[in-house]
């Protein structure tokens, strides 16, 4: 079983509001992800991080960051949340070891 | 480009009876890993199996198996007596070599009928 957490589970807000997803994991994981997935769709990542002060893009630009300075937790922020934005955000980790495990994830809904 | 293709969006079984669900990929690369996940309708992602792409057995974790075709570049997923719990959809996803992150499939939706 892994112990990665993710806080808000549901999310709804306004558009333009600034928004952070909270990812925190305490099994020393150096590798974190956060993927974007519509209901029933593929997983698109966003974002990833292979440890502290080190974070990458990926294959969908979601205008959202993320900062890595503790090994345990990797948040990712909307400056200004559209209804595009609509959808779910997990995240998920892993060490050198192959099984990356997955948080429970939020769903958000942007008005 | 490299990718998986999972060509069946959705799959009905009976109740007890075997599935297979299919997977493909591509890649160039010796070194690679293939995962499967399932993903219930609660949203969230349950790891399931790992094959390694030097592994010479088929991965079997419990009534899960993978059916791994080096060759033919597939890594079939294989649920047996299924259940009416195992109806979610399912992922197969790839990690390359090095530390290149998981790419996923576009998933199969399995629903088990009693």
């Amino acid at each position: 079983e892994a112990d990665i957490y993710q806080t808000p589970r549901y999310l709804v807000i306004g558009t333009g509001k600034k928004i952070t997803l909270e990812c925190s994991q305490t099994m020393g994981h150096d590798k974190m992800y956060w993927y974007q997935q519509d209901p029933g769709m593929e997983l698109h990542l966003i974002h990833y991080s292979y440890g502290v002060n080190s974070t990458e893009k990926g294959d969908l630009s979601s205008e959202s960051t993320v900062s890595r300075i503790r090994t345990e937790h990797f948040p990712l922020t909307l400056e200004s949340a559209r209804p595009s934005h609509t959808s779910q955000y997990l995240c998920a980790s892993r060490t050198s070891g192959e099984t990356q495990y997955f948080g429970p994830g939020t769903r958000l809904l942007v008005l | 480009a490299q990718k998986i293709t999972q060509t069946q969006p959705g799959m009905f079984v009976q109740e007890k009876e075997a599935v297979t669900l299919d997977c493909t990929y591509d890649t160039s690369d010796q070194s690679y890993g293939l995962f499967w996940y399932k993903q219930p309708s609660s949203g969230e992602m349950i790891f399931l199996i790992y094959q390694g792409s030097y592994d010479e057995q088929n991965a079997t974790e419990g009534r899960y198996s993978l059916n791994f075709q080096k060759a033919r570049k597939s890594a079939n997923l294989v649920i047996s007596a299924s259940q009416l719990g195992d109806s979610a959809m399912y992922f197969c996803s790839i990690r390359y070599s090095g530390n290149t992150p998981l790419v996923f499939g576009k998933g199969t939706r399995l629903s088990v009928i009693a």
